[in-house]
């Protein structure tokens, strides 16, 4: 079964450009979750999709958005891009969640953004 | 809000011998989950072993147990006969357990174990 996959892997964007990433899930995987992760901050969790709908998301700006499709192949998206959102963005998908959670998540590769 | 603190931001064990990893966290919540992910250099991150908040018995995963102390807040990660392929760094993260928070996961910092021979 194939993991979970990122595209594209590295990107090189200006300020003020807007970025989309894509994350394909392991097969039979409906939640798709994204994370950004830094030297300085660390990994911070983004956004939660599940069906096509968000169900958590991260204390980020609104200049983040994301959504997922009904094959759960999931987008996210960043406008008027600047400098501190350089970073490894991470995506990861878990099975269906059962009752009371704590469903393994995958990782995929990560798209290193550089934001010049 | 959850929080998760590794205190030790770089760590060296030799070959063969036995390392702890340390992790504290701070939640109100009761019933929750704890993880321990591996993330090598250059390569994804994976799961190391998981822990249920309401079961008092460690999880082992082979080389890797952790040692979970709930009224301390603590969750180390004891890892035996170290190998080279150990070396990475190590997440320390936390899961609510809740049919509706969903898969979330609040990380520590991280820390950099390196394996010499």
């Amino acid at each position: 079964k194939a993991g979970v996959t990122q595209t594209p892997r590295y990107l090189i964007k200006t300020r003020g450009q807007q970025v989309t990433l894509s994350c394909s899930p392991i097969s039979g995987h409906r939640s798709v979750s994204w994370y950004q992760q830094t030297p300085g901050q660390g990994l911070q969790f983004l956004f939660e999709y599940f069906s096509e709908t968000q169900r958590n998301k991260g204390n980020f700006p609104g200049r983040f958005s994301g959504r997922q499709f009904s094959n759960s192949r999931s987008e996210m998206n960043v406008s008027t891009l600047e400098l501190g959102d350089s970073a490894l963005y991470l995506c990861a998908s878990s099975l269906t969640l059962l009752a009371g959670g704590g469903n393994e998540q995958f990782f995929g590769p990560g798209t290193r953004l550089t934001v010049l | 809000a959850q929080t998760v603190t590794q205190s030790q931001p770089e760590m060296s064990v030799q070959e063969a011998e036995t390392v702890t990893l340390s992790c504290t966290y701070d939640t109100s919540e009761s019933n929750y989950y704890l993880f321990w992910y591996k993330q090598p250099p250059s390569r994804q991150m994976i799961l190391v072993i998981r822990q249920e908040a309401y079961k008092q018995q460690n999880a082992t995963e082979n080389r890797f147990s952790v040692n979970f102390q709930k009224a301390a807040k603590s969750f180390s990660l004891k890892i035996s006969d170290s190998q080279l392929g150990d070396t990475a760094m190590y997440f320390c993260a936390f899961m609510i357990r809740n049919n509706n928070a969903g898969n979330m996961l609040t990380f520590g910092g991280g820390t950099r174990l390196m394996v010499k021979p």
